[in-house]
């Protein structure tokens, strides 16, 4: 079985300028998370769907930060216009349920570093 | 409130036992996790221990769940140099995962 695939694995980009990261999660995976890992820290949950819908933004900062998940399968996340401290490694994980989150598969991640 | 904290670095030597300690403040918690990341690579679920349990061994792998003290351990017999990584307990709130802040495990000969 195919994992949860991410891309691209690493980005640069200058401080204002706008990125997008693409995650496609495991085939029949209902539940899909975007996380933010800062150095040094833990994943920090951004965004959760179920299927096509948002079940959790609370921690998404939505004047910078947008997702979707067109169809319930694919996902992007976009960061338009990126500050220094959105440097981090993102990371999708999906759920075939999600409930209890015990089976919440991680992609490898996708490094952004802002200057 | 929600808040995991874990002690930032552990180093054992090969062959010995590795204990890594986390604190959560959260009593409603339902599911505690481990969780193991490599450099460059996501995270990998190592286990994981209801809450009304007190202990889970999985192989090489012990989790003691003290509810009382809010206190999660993971234990690993015989670390072996593959060991080497950063561990994340989590605790699950409502289908949300509250990591710690990881603990660097590093084996040495």
């Amino acid at each position: 079985e195919a994992g949860v695939a991410q891309s691209p694995r690493y980005k640069i980009i200058e401080k204002r300028q706008s990125v997008a990261f693409w995650c496609n999660p495991i085939s029949g995976h209902a539940t899909l998370y975007w996380y933010q890992q800062i150095l040094g820290q833990g994943p920090k949950l951004l965004i959760q769907f179920q299927n096509n819908g948002v079940v959790d933004d609370s921690q998404l900062p939505k004047d910078r930060f947008s997702a979707e998940r067109l169809k319930g399968v694919d996902s992007t996340l976009k960061i338009q216009p990126a500050k220094l401290e959105d440097s981090a490694v993102y990371l999708c994980a999906s759920s075939p349920s999600g409930a209890g989150g015990y089976e919440q598969y991680f992609g490898p991640g996708t490094r952004l570093t802002v200057t | 409130g929600e808040d995991v904290e874990q002690s930032l670095f552990l180093s054992v030597r090969e062959g010995d036992s590795s204990v890594i300690n986390c604190t959560y403040t959260d009593s409603s918690s339902t599911y505690l996790y481990w969780y193991k990341q490599e450099p460059g690579a996501g995270l990998q679920l190592l286990t994981y221990i209801f809450s009304n349990m007190d202990m889970k061994q999985d192989q090489r792998l012990t989790v003691l769940l003290n509810k009382k003290d809010k206190h999660l351990s993971l234990r690993i017999a015989d670390t072996q140099t593959g060991d080497s990584a950063i561990y994340f307990c989590a605790e699950s709130i409502s289908d949300k995962l509250i990591f710690g802040t990881g603990t660097r495990l590093q084996v040495f000969p």
